[in-house]
């Protein structure tokens, strides 16, 4: 059974640019959910996608957007980046329906500068 | 506003040493409550979960307190080992939809040897 992965694992922009981070599920799995976690705090809910459509949404403007691919991996897309925006950001995987876990990949470091 | 509050913020026990971690929640819809455990460069992982219709749950080491009066919720650690230094997260989930997860803001445990 393989886990989640993402990529990259890290990245470093500058303000104003845009940004693509990767993220495959662990087998079996249908859902995808994205966190962003700030230094020293907890995880916030970004999305969901599910059976490709976003399935839920977090208190994150628009310029945050993602994809769900039919094989269940996902993108998620943040465009005019701030300084702000600099955190790990966390792929979750889970299977909708039957199971309340997620599971959680490495995640990516980014830092804007 | 901030749905799962936790503490301490951080934590020190010696070896052997009991590791109690409070959870406390706003949201009576919730009905799933995990905790996780991150090491530094790595994602949450799994570490028990409970539901409101039990009070308390064990597994190994780790045991959780739930009060749903209350509203309130506990990890506790015992014989706590230098390999359980790491950061814990209570997270509350819903049944609803998305089922995200609404996580408190960590606590930093450190057993000293």
């Amino acid at each position: 059974e393989t886990g989640v992965t993402q990529s990259p694992t890290h990245l470093i922009k500058t303000r104003g640019q845009q940004v693509t981070l990767r993220c495959s599920s662990q087998s079996g799995h249908n859902t995808v959910s994205w966190y962003q976690q700030a230094l020293g705090q907890g995880p916030q809910f970004i999305f969901q996608y599910y059976r490709e459509e976003e399935n839920g949404r977090g208190n994150f403007p628009p310029r945050f957007s993602g994809l769900q691919f039919p094989n269940y991996s996902s993108e998620l897309n943040v465009n005019a980046l701030e300084l702000d925006d600099s955190a790990l950001y966390l792929c979750a995987s889970s299977l909708l329906g039957t199971q309340r876990t997620q599971y959680f990949g490495p995640g990516t470091r980014l830092l804007v500068l | 506003q901030q749905q799962v509050k936790q503490s301490p913020q951080s934590l020190i026990v010696q070896k052997g040493g009991i590791s109690i971690i409070n959870c406390a929640y706003e949201n009576t819809a919730f009905d799933y409550f995990p905790w996780y455990q991150q090491f530094p460069g790595k994602g949450p992982a799994l570490l028990i979960a409970i539901r409101p219709d039990v009070s308390e749950k064990k597994e190994g080491r780790f045991t959780i307190s739930f009060n749903k009066s209350a509203k309130q919720f506990s990890l506790h650690i015992m014989d706590s080992q230098p390999g359980d230094s790491a950061t814990y997260f209570c997270a509350a989930q819903s049944s609803g939809s998305a089922r995200q997860l609404t996580f408190g803001s960590g606590t930093q445990l450190t057993v000293l040897p």
